[in-house]
Order: structure tokens, then sequence, then C-alpha cells
């Protein structure tokens, strides 16, 4: 069965703070994704990886950094937590092949407070 | 870059009864994939169905079916015999060959099932 894990369900952070969402694949997927879902705008790209240690920005990386060490392990962080990150965070994972589903996580939802 | 679109915030339908949901997409590539994607309440995304832009022939999967129509950049998801557990949010995403493989998503639509 294959799994993509988020550390975190619910989180509840304070302003400022620095904050790191972790992602675990076991697929062995060279893709991997963080995206940023609110009501009305879908899905939103914050960065993607390719391949260990490499990242590209997606469509709102303003704000978050992101980490590939492993090929399994996908972070994002938030330098300094603000209360408009308040949102819902997916991670996502897919082989390279474009025919290919992502799978994702079941989302962290992180409250900035 | 591309960008899809989901005109319908909201749909109801009937249990049992037929729905379309519908997504349109801008691109200049000719080669890519289309998805539609569903998340129940539990939020876990789990993929409904496919369609690549070389087939002419449209998607089906069991009650899922889609009308793919490549020169209006359209790709509409019909559900049959609609059940209470197709209650969801529905994403329409494109992911293109260049760019990464990047998906990108609209903005989903909120389906309600009415027993």
């Amino acid at each position: 069965d294959v799994k993509v894990t988020q550390s975190s369900r619910y989180l509840v952070k304070r302003t400022g703070e620095k904050v790191f969402l972790e992602c675990v694949q076991d697929m062995d997927h060279e893709n991997m994704f963080w995206y940023r879902q609110d009501p009305g705008l879908g899905l939103r790209l914050i960065y993607f990886s390719y391949d260990v240690k490499m990242k590209e920005k997606g469509d709102i990386p303003e704000g978050y950094s992101v980490s590939r060490e492993k090929k399994e392990r996908f972070s994002l962080i938030l330098e300094s937590a603000s209360t408009n990150q308040t949102s819902m965070y997916l991670c996502a994972s897919n082989l390279i092949q474009t025919n290919t589903e992502a799978f994702f996580g079941q989302g962290t939802r992180l409250t900035v407070v | 870059a591309q960008t899809v679109t989901q005109s319908q915030p909201e749909m109801s339908v009937q249990e049992a009864e037929t729905v379309t949901l519908s997504c349109t997409y801008d691109t200049s590539e000719s080669d890519y994939y289309l998805f539609w994607y569903k998340q129940p309440p539990s939020r876990q995304m789990i993929l409904v169905i496919r369609q690549e832009a070389y087939k002419q022939q449209n998607a089906t999967e069991n009650r899922f079916s889609v009308n793919f129509q490549k020169a209006a950049k359209s790709f509409s998801l019909k559900i049959s015999d609609s059940q209470l557990g197709d209650a969801a949010m529905y994403f329409c995403a494109y992911r293109s060959p260049n760019a990464g493989n990047m998906l990108t998503f609209g903005g989903g639509t909120r389906l309600m099932v009415k027993p």
C-alpha cells in the first residue's frame, strides 16, 4: 500500500516561530511537492523537488523554504510564521513519468496565532 | 504557465442521478495529461480518472467518465448513478511533461449528494 505521510494533522504555532512540516514517502518517487490549499483557490504549489538536494519554486514560494536531504523526505520550512500562512498544507509525490498519478498525504492544518 | 479553471464552486445532485463537473484549462502545449482528484472530508486526495491529451477516446472508470474536448481545452467529469459517498471536493489537474512535471490544480468544486 503506497504511502505519503505527513508528520502532523493539526498544528498551532505562534507568529514568528520557525515551523517545520515533514513529509515522507515510501514509493521511491523522484518528485515531491508541497501545496497550500485555501477555499476557492484550490491547491497552489509552493515548492517541488525532482531529486535529492534539488528544488524549484512554485507559484507562491515567498515566506517558505524546503529541504530534501534524502529521496524519501521533503520538508517545508516556515522561517518566521505569520497569520497569513494559516492554511492546509498538502504534500504529494509521483514518479517522473508524466502519465503517473500523484499520491498525497493527509494534509496538515496549520494555524498561526 | 498553465491555468486550470473550475467555474462551479458548488454543485448538488440527487442520489442515483447524473452530474457533470466542468473544467477548462489554458495551455500552448500539445502533449499533457489531465486528472480528476476527489478529496472527501477525510482530506485524503484520491485519483478518480486520468486522460492523455493524445488520446481521442474519453477515459472511463466505472461510474466516472470524462468529456475531453482538446480544441476547446475542456475536461469535464461526469458522475453517473451518484452515491452518498461521492460527496467531496473535486479538483481538476493538469500535468505537463515540461516545467518539471508539475501538477496545476483548479479551484475545486464541492459536490453535495442529496438522499
